[in-house]
């Protein structure tokens, strides 16, 4: 069965500096999608970026980017320039179209504190 | 944008009740899904529903079930509470393609007594 770890329960970060939060996962798939999502505090979940695992191209989305590494199933995320919105809940998830139908997994999930 | 939208924020309900948990999306998403989020376990998936009427077993559906009488509604009912189901829960929502992306509701926590 497919898993995915979040070893950092919290991390914290001084505004304007930079942060990796840190995901690994275990599958035996080769087709698969990876995710952060964020969630604020009392705010719905909403996606930051995605990775598609055949491309080798790390995702970016503006201040947010992914360090992608296949062969050691690790997929971090790194937050640029912080600002105090940043400040959430982030989950790392995981989806094979191949197996589970369309069910996406998640990790435990990764509390970031943003410090002005 | 999408929106889905829950219909409590808050529920308090006492052990034995039966409760209903109600989500609405309004883009015509193929997918919807319940999951509930506990602390230090992430977000889990109780139950999934790919078309009108299907629905399919998550990972933790004891004590839960589901409806899906229209495409933008699916309704997570507790049929007995009980305390080891206080909890969030989130609704979302996705489109049928492989893309995955998920569009949650805001949540709803739920309190038993």
């Amino acid at each position: 069965a497919q898993t995915v770890t979040q070893s950092q329960p919290e991390m914290s970060v001084q505004e304007a500096e930079t942060v990796t939060l840190s995901c690994t996962y275990d599958t035996s798939e080769s087709d698969y999608y990876l995710f952060w999502y964020k969630q604020p505090p009392s705010r719905q979940m909403i996606l930051v970026i995605r990775q598609e695992a055949y491309k080798q191209q790390n995702a970016t989305e503006n201040r947010f980017s992914v360090n992608f590494q296949k062969a050691a199933k690790s997929f971090s995320l790194k937050i640029s320039d912080s600002q105090l919105g940043d400040a959430a809940m982030y989950f790392c998830a995981y989806r094979s179209p191949n197996t589970g139908g369309f069910k996406t997994i998640f990790g435990a999930g990764t509390r970031l504190f943003v410090k002005a | 944008d999408v929106k889905v939208t829950q219909s409590s924020r808050y529920l308090v309900k006492r052990t034995g009740e039966k409760v209903f948990l109600e989500c609405v999306q309004d883009m015509d998403h193929e997918n919807m899904f319940w999951y509930r989020q506990d602390p230090g376990l992430g977000l889990r998936l109780i139950y999934f529903s790919y078309d009108v009427k299907m629905k399919e077993k998550g990972d933790i559906p004891e004590g839960y079930s589901v409806s899906r009488e229209k495409k933008e509604r699916f309704s997570l009912i507790l049929e007995s509470a009980s305390t080891n189901q206080t909890s969030m829960y989130l609704c979302a929502s996705s489109l049928y393609s492989n893309t995955g992306e998920l569009f949650f509701g805001e949540g709803s926590r739920l309190t038993v007594l």
